[in-house]
C-alpha cells in the first residue's frame, strides 16, 4: 500500500506569490491533517480536515488555506508568501478524526521563499 | 507556540549506548506520542502512551510518563547508528481532536 504522497517535493517561490501543495492521503484513511515545521523546530499544526469537513486550524494567518476533496485528497493554498513561510510543509493521514490516533506522515514538501 | 520541550537538544552517543531523552509539557493531555525524524523528512511513528499508563515498551523503547510532573521520557537501549535522527514528543488533548503538539525535539547522533 501506498504511505503517504505529497507534491511538490520542493519548489521555490518568491515573495508574494502564492502556492498549492497537495497530499494524498492512505487508502482507507479520512482524516488529513497539515504541518508547518521550520527548520531546526518542531511541527506546527495549520489544518485538519475530516470527511471534507474542517475539525481545527491552528495559529496560522488567512493567507493559510485547505480544503478537502471527496477521494480525501487535500490541498493546502499559501498566498502572498513571506519570507517567514520557507519551511518543510507535512501532510498526514489518519483514520479517525479524533481519539487516540496515530499519525502517518508523508515525505514532506520543502517550500523556500526568496 | 510548542507545548512541549524536549531534553537535551542534542545528544551524541557511542553506539551500544542508551540514549535518555526527555519531554515536559504545559497542559493536561490525553495521550503522548514519540516520532522520530531522519534528515528533515517525514516524521515516523515510535510509540503512544495513554493518560492512564506509566511505561510503555516496543523493542528497544521504553517510554515512561508522569502526569504530575507534566513529563516523559524516551530511552533507546543499545543503539545503532541507524537511529541516528530527531525525536519529537507530541501530545494531544480532548478538546482539540487529532491535533497534535510537538515539541521542538531532540538531535540524536549514534557513532559507530
Amino acid at each position: 500500500d501506498a504511505g503517504v504522497t505529497q507534491s511538490p517535493t520542493h519548489l521555490i517561490k518568491t515573495r508574494g506569490q502564492h502556492v498549492t501543495l497537495r497530499c494524498s492521503p492512505i487508502s482507507g484513511h479520512k482524516s488529513v491533517s497539515w504541518y508547518q515545521q521550520v527548520l531546526g523546530q518542531g511541527p506546527q499544526f495549520i489544518f485538519q480536515y475530516y470527511e471534507k469537513e474542517e475539525r481545527g486550524r491552528g495559529n496560522f494567518p488567512d493567507r493559510f488555506s485547505a480544503r478537502q476533496f471527496p477521494n480525501y485528497s487535500s490541498e493546502l493554498n499559501v498566498n502572498a508568501l513571506l519570507l517567514g513561510d520557507s519551511a518543510l510543509y507535512l501532510c498526514a493521514s489518519s483514520s479517525s478524526g479524533s481519539g487516540a490516533n496515530v499519525l502517518t506522515f508523508g515525505a514532506g514538501s520543502r517550500l523556500t521563499v526568496l | 507556540s510548542q507545548q512541549g520541550e524536549e531534553d537535551p537538544q542534542a545528544l551524541s552517543i557511542q553506539e551500544g549506548e542508551n540514549a535518555t531523552m526527555n519531554c515536559s509539557y504545559k497542559t493536561s493531555i490525553n495521550n503522548l506520542q514519540w516520532y522520530r525524524q531522519n534528515s528533515g523528512r517525514g516524521l515516523v511513528h515510535l510509540i503512544l502512551i495513554r493518560s492512564n499508563e506509566r511505561e510503555k515498551h516496543s523493542g528497544r523503547l521504553r517510554v515512561t510518563l508522569d502526569t504530575s510532573k507534566k513529563s516523559s521520557s524516551l530511552l533507546i537501549t543499545a543503539s545503532r547508528a541507524a537511529d541516528t535522527a530527531s525525536y519529537f514528543c507530541a501530545t494531544d488533548r480532548w478538546a482539540a481532536g487529532n491535533k497534535l503538539t510537538f515539541g521542538g525535539g531532540t538531535r540524536v547522533l549514534v557513532k559507530p
